[in-house]
């Protein structure tokens, strides 16, 4: 069974621009969780998808959004990027509620 | 909401040694607890988790232990190895739609 993937690994980005990240949950798995990973900060929620809905949303602002498509596939998008924006983005994908996170590799994003 | 502290941020061993990582809770409803393994280059990856209804779960080396009255649990290494290095997350959930909220993680050193 392919774990989650999650697209692309590396990205710098200028600031003022917007990006769009990628995860792939494992097959079967309905809820996929977006988390901001930084240094001094930890795991930071950002929001969750089940379902295509969003069901959960962290203390993130307007700038950071996302969507989940009918085959679970998930993206996150974040406009305006700020320097403080730098950080490993991770996706975790679970089967149902309240059992183990499948985390993917992340994706580190770097604005300069 | 959930407030999970964990400590130490950082915890350097010798190679044989124990190391123990204490998290504690503030929901007392939170009844699933994982801890994450993250490994530069390798994702995080669910090692042990323990559920409210049980006190200690052992895993070969790791072991976790719950005091749900004190609302704190901990994971414990024995004879640790240099592989054993790595960021260790926990993590508090309490089921139903809820997300997990993850400590600020521990970057473990084990020591050859």
């Amino acid at each position: 069974k392919a774990g989650v993937t999650q697209t692309p690994r590396y990205l710098i980005k200028t600031r003022g621009q917007q990006v769009t990240l990628s995860c792939s949950p494992i097959s079967g798995h309905r809820s996929v969780s977006w988390y901001q990973q930084t240094p001094g900060q930890g795991l930071q929620f950002l929001f969750e998808y089940f379902s295509e809905t969003q069901r959960n949303k962290g203390n993130f602002p307007g700038r950071f959004s996302g969507r989940q498509f009918s085959n679970s596939r998930s993206e996150m998008n974040v406009s305006t990027l700020e320097l403080g924006d730098s950080a490993l983005y991770l996706c975790a994908s679970s089967p149902t509620d309240n059992t183990e996170a499948f985390f993917g590799q992340g994706t580190r994003l770097t604005v300069v | 909401g959930e407030n999970v502290e964990q400590h130490p941020s950082t915890l350097s061993v010798q190679e044989g040694d124990s190391a123990v990582i204490k998290c504690t809770y503030s929901d007392s409803a939170s009844n699933y607890f994982p801890w994450y393994k993250q490994e530069l280059g390798k994702g995080s990856q669910l090692i042990i988790d323990i559920r409210s209804n049980v006190g200690e779960k052992k895993d070969q080396r790791i072991a976790v232990t719950l005091n749900k009255t004190a609302k704190h649990f901990s994971l414990h290494i024995t004879e640790t190895q240099p592989e054993d290095s790595a960021v260790y997350f926990c993590a508090a959930s309490k089921g139903g739609s809820y997300i997990p909220t993850f400590g600020r993680g521990t970057s473990l050193i084990v020591h050859p």
